[in-house]
């Protein structure tokens, strides 16, 4: 079945850029997502992007997907303390993302 | 902007007991959902209901029972509680037609089962 693999912690310094990497096995996965989880509170779509799309760019936000490889990576750009969350990475091959497969989430710790 | 309301927020029970979280969205969504979360890992989907009136299993069902009440709620039971059900159980509804990317989560129910 699908897999989503992702690294589990990053610690980074405020200011600096972070890089939450990614990797799925389903090769007809349409759409991917990235959440992010702050303590204590449900899932929040940060950003998504089409499987025919390589990069996507959202204010301090960059989606890079390697089709080819089947990864996916999103980019904080001047990362915050505010940013400190867990970020899950997640796939769907439909329009449904009720159904989506989720990784196991990245803890990002910035420190100030 | 209430948006999706999940209830208990905390709940510990011991095994064999049951117990129902309820789930209500005011966004008018056709689609609901129940996940679980256990630590370190990702979602994981119990049950769905594409619509009212219409209720899936998800990938994880075994354990667990839902209703479709009406369009804004969905609820999940627990028959008879087990330790391997401990967990934060997440509601989340969605729109329909068209994208549907958007995936709108409760703030989490916290189950412990002794």
């Amino acid at each position: 079945g699908e897999d989503v693999e992702q690294s589990l912690f990053l610690s980074v310094r405020e200011g600096d850029s972070s890089v939450i990497n990614c990797t799925y096995t389903d090769s007809s996965s349409t759409y991917l997502y990235w959440y992010k989880q702050e303590p204590g509170a449900g899932l929040q779509l940060l950003t998504y992007i089409f499987s025919n799309m390589d990069m996507k760019q959202d204010q301090r936000l960059t989606v890079l997907l390697n089709k080819k490889d089947k990864h996916l990576s999103l980019r904080i750009a001047d990362t915050q303390t505010g940013d400190s969350a867990i970020y899950f990475c997640a796939e769907s091959i439909d329009t449904n993302a009720g159904k989506s497969t989720f990784g196991d989430g990245t803890t990002l710790t910035v420190k100030p | 902007n209430a948006g999706v309301t999940q209830t208990p927020k905390f709940q510990v029970l011991k095994t064999g007991q049951s117990m129902t979280l309820q789930c209500a969205q005011d966004m008018n969504h056709n689609s609901m959902y129940w996940y679980r979360q256990d630590p370190g890992m990702g979602l994981r989907l119990i049950y769905y209901s594409a619509s009212e009136g219409t209720t899936d299993k998800g990938e994880v069902p075994n354990g667990y029972n839902v209703s479709r009440l009406n369009k804004r709620e969905f609820s999940l039971r627990l028959e008879s509680a087990a330790p391997s059900q401990t967990s934060v159980y997440f509601c989340a509804s969605i729109r329909t037609g068209g994208y549907t990317g958007e995936l709108f989560f409760g703030e989490g129910s916290r189950l412990t089962v002794l």
